[in-house]
């Protein structure tokens, strides 16, 4: 039973537009949620994070919108470049027992067309 | 710093030998995480590490996985024996504290088990 999803496999998208990401989650236990950027042979890069006390957390190009009643949160590129083209997993950490655990997805490609 | 360093960064095995995969964290991280990586799965958190301590292998697939963390420098992740279902990309990822959100990882380990 996936607790994170990504449902959109990939996505393409025109240089200077907006990408925008998506991830659902099931569990409410979720209080924190992360966006990992990969690049073909490396490992997951950090990339953003928000706190469930919060619904928007910006950093740069890239903001994070959390919608706790939908279980539902974003991750938009304004303006995407071609070097955003990237698989981009959300996670998510469970509050209390076991909080150190990072549930993932399973990942959105990220095609950014120049 | 150079970040997680993990090696062999690629393995060819056949089935029934043995594998291991080694991990050196981010001087001065206390937690590390062994996760595996595949097409129908995803991201999947393996055994998790606090201050060399293993703390939770409830993800370790069945006995012929094993690891170890001797030392806060350094840890393996040991199959044996190896089959072909095992063939995965390894990445090891530490963090700061147990409860820091953000994990950084190594580049991973490509594994192929013929």
């Amino acid at each position: 039973d996936q607790q994170v999803k990504q449902n959109s496999p990939s996505l393409s998208v025109q240089e200077g537009r907006i990408s925008i990401l998506n991830c659902d989650y099931t569990n409410s236990m979720f209080d924190y949620f992360l966006w990992y950027k990969k690049y073909p042979a490396e490992g997951p890069t950090f990339l953003i994070s928000i706190s469930s006390i919060k619904d928007k957390n910006e950093d740069g190009r890239f903001t994070v919108f959390l919608n706790k009643s939908a279980k539902h949160l974003s991750l938009h590129i304004v303006p995407s470049q071609p070097g955003d083209s990237a698989v981009y997993f959300c996670a998510a950490r469970a509050k209390g027992a076991g909080s150190y655990q990072l549930t993932f997805g399973k990942g959105t490609k990220l095609s950014v067309i120049p | 710093d150079a970040g997680v360093i993990q090696s062999p960064r690629h393995e060819v095995t056949e089935m029934g030998q043995e594998v291991t995969l080694r991990c050196k964290p981010i001087s001065g991280h206390n937690s590390l995480f062994w996760y595996r990586q595949t097409m129908m799965r995803g991201l999947e958190l393996l055994i998790y590490f606090n201050n060399n301590v293993p703390i939770d292998d409830s993800g370790m697939p069945e006995d012929r996985f094993s690891a170890k963390m001797p030392n806060a420098s350094f840890s393996t992740l040991k199959i044996q024996p190896s089959e072909p279902r095992d063939s995965a990309v390894y990445f090891c990822a530490s963090s700061l504290t147990a409860l820091q959100e953000t994990q950084y990882f190594g580049p991973g380990t490509r594994l192929l088990v013929l």
